[in-house]
């Protein structure tokens, strides 16, 4: 299995704070993607990292892994309300499905 | 370009009623996927789609559910009969390459009381 494992399970912040959330995973793999999802909606893919890749920036997201620790942490940075949402880790090593594990809810509080 | 469409968005039925759930992937995208999220849990895989072929259905919880892809369009979850453990969130996801970024539908969700 592949599985993420989300950390920390839920986290509460205020408008304009950062928040920092973990994933782990077990095996070597091809590449770690972060998914978010909205309450009531459905999964949106927001970055991908490939395994020979550090840190990737998108918009306010920052991605970082580290193959040698299996983690990998996102940075939303100056977050607003419209960040709440669960967050969702998920890694493949090219031949597996996807596996997510169950990922941090983000409150963001005006 | 219209992404992944899932239907309908909520079905609430009866304990041992039938369900089916429609996902219409991205055209031109071969695989297609079907997740599951039941309630504080993680979401699950269920099965692949090759086209019409099923690559891998390891996960499809027991013979009471039925998924079909004919003619490699869209597909097809039905639930039967359905159990009240089986309420979630069924999620539909597409790619053109094989575990590359999989885009997903805004999933079912399915309450069976």
């Amino acid at each position: 299995s592949q599985q993420g494992e989300e950390d920390p399970q839920a986290l509460s912040i205020q408008e304009g704070e950062n928040a920092t959330m973990n994933c782990s995973y077990k095996t070597s793999i091809n590449n770690l993607q972060w998914y978010r999802q909205n309450s009531g909606r459905g999964l949106v893919h927001l970055i991908l990292i490939r395994s020979n890749e550090r840190e990737k920036h998108s918009g306010r997201l920052r991605v970082t892994l580290d193959t040698s620790k299996k983690s990998s942490s996102l940075l939303i940075t100056a977050s607003r309300a419209a960040d709440t949402a669960s967050y969702f880790c998920t890694s493949n090593s090219g031949y597996s499905t996807l596996t997510f594990g169950k990922g941090t809810m983000l409150l963001v509080s005006p | 370009e219209a992404g992944v469409t899932q239907f309908p968005s909520h079905s609430v039925i009866e304990k041992g009623q039938t369900v089916t759930l429609r996902c219409d992937p991205i055209s031109g995208h071969d695989n297609l996927y079907w997740y599951r999220r039941v309630m504080g849990k993680e979401i699950k895989f269920l099965l692949h789609f090759v086209k019409e072929s099923k690559q891998d259905e390891s996960g499809m919880p027991n013979n009471r559910f039925l998924a079909e892809r004919t003619g490699g369009t869209y597909s097809t979850l039905k639930v039967q009969p359905a159990e009240l453990e089986d309420s979630g969130v069924y999620f539909c996801a597409s790619s053109q390459v094989r575990v590359a970024e999989q885009y997903f539908g805004p999933g079912t969700r399915l309450t069976v009381t």
